[in-house]
């Protein structure tokens, strides 16, 4: 299957300072990327769908402005945190989609978690 | 509106034990419905798709099925290593290519 990696695995910061994920697509090449949150015991939400060379386009309720994402190529794929605070520490995922035909599946990395003190 | 409901939202098996997860689905146009497996503290692991009712797709122990209205992840044999949290998805035909996750069932296999 496709692999997506992501960078840091986890990190851990002060509050106020900004913390910038990477997604990267190893494998393959990737139009579009997806960022999703995840609390403990609960489902992905979904953040942003990220496109390579255009802007994100961002869920009802996501700050824009807090969450900025950079798709500046076909592998990679940025999340920046800004100003973060303890209520934005949770565990970070992205995902790239697979294209081409029927085929759409979008493959995992395997998350950032974010604490912030 | 697009939704998933998936049940149970827990599930203790002995091994050995089959049994299957559910995943009932509401979307205006079904452009596929993906399974994924969820270890602790990782990503989502890519299971299966499927795009039209009646298909079925086979993964050694696991087996997923799709109707018009729901999705069934049946696991026969259960190992201790099959504990996970299944995560069931729906991409509609709507235009975009997100997801609509479901909660989850978080699976415990007993020795």
């Amino acid at each position: 299957g496709a692999v997506v990696s992501q960078h840091p695995s986890w990190v851990i910061c002060k509050s106020g300072t900004s913390v910038k994920i990477e997604c990267r697509s190893l494998d393959f090449q990737a139009t579009t990327m997806f960022w999703y949150r995840q609390f403990p015991k609960q489902s992905l939400m979904l953040m942003a769908t990220s496109n390579e060379g255009s802007k994100a386009t961002y869920e009802q309720g996501v700050e824009k402005d807090k969450f900025l994402i950079n798709h500046a190529s076909l592998t990679l794929s940025t999340l920046t945190v800004t100003s973060a605070h303890p209520e934005d520490s949770s565990f970070y995922i992205c995902s790239a989609r697979v294209e081409g035909g029927k085929v759409n599946e979008q493959f995992f990395g395997p998350g950032t978690r974010l604490t912030v003190l | 509106e697009d939704q998933v409901t998936q049940s149970p939202e827990a599930l203790r098996l002995q091994e050995g034990e089959s049994s299957s997860l559910n995943c009932s689905y509401t979307v205006s146009g079904l452009r596929g419905l993906f399974w994924y497996r969820q270890d602790p503290g990782k990503g989502p692991e890519f299971l299966f798709t499927l795009y039209s009712a009646g298909e079925e797709k086979e993964k050694e122990r696991l087996k997923a099925t799709l109707t018009k209205k729901e999705s069934f992840l049946h696991i026969t044999a259960p190992k201790p290593e099959d504990s996970a949290t299944y995560l069931c998805a729906v991409q509609s035909t709507s235009g975009t290519y997100k997801y609509i996750f479901g909660t989850g069932t978080r699976l415990k296999v007993l020795a």
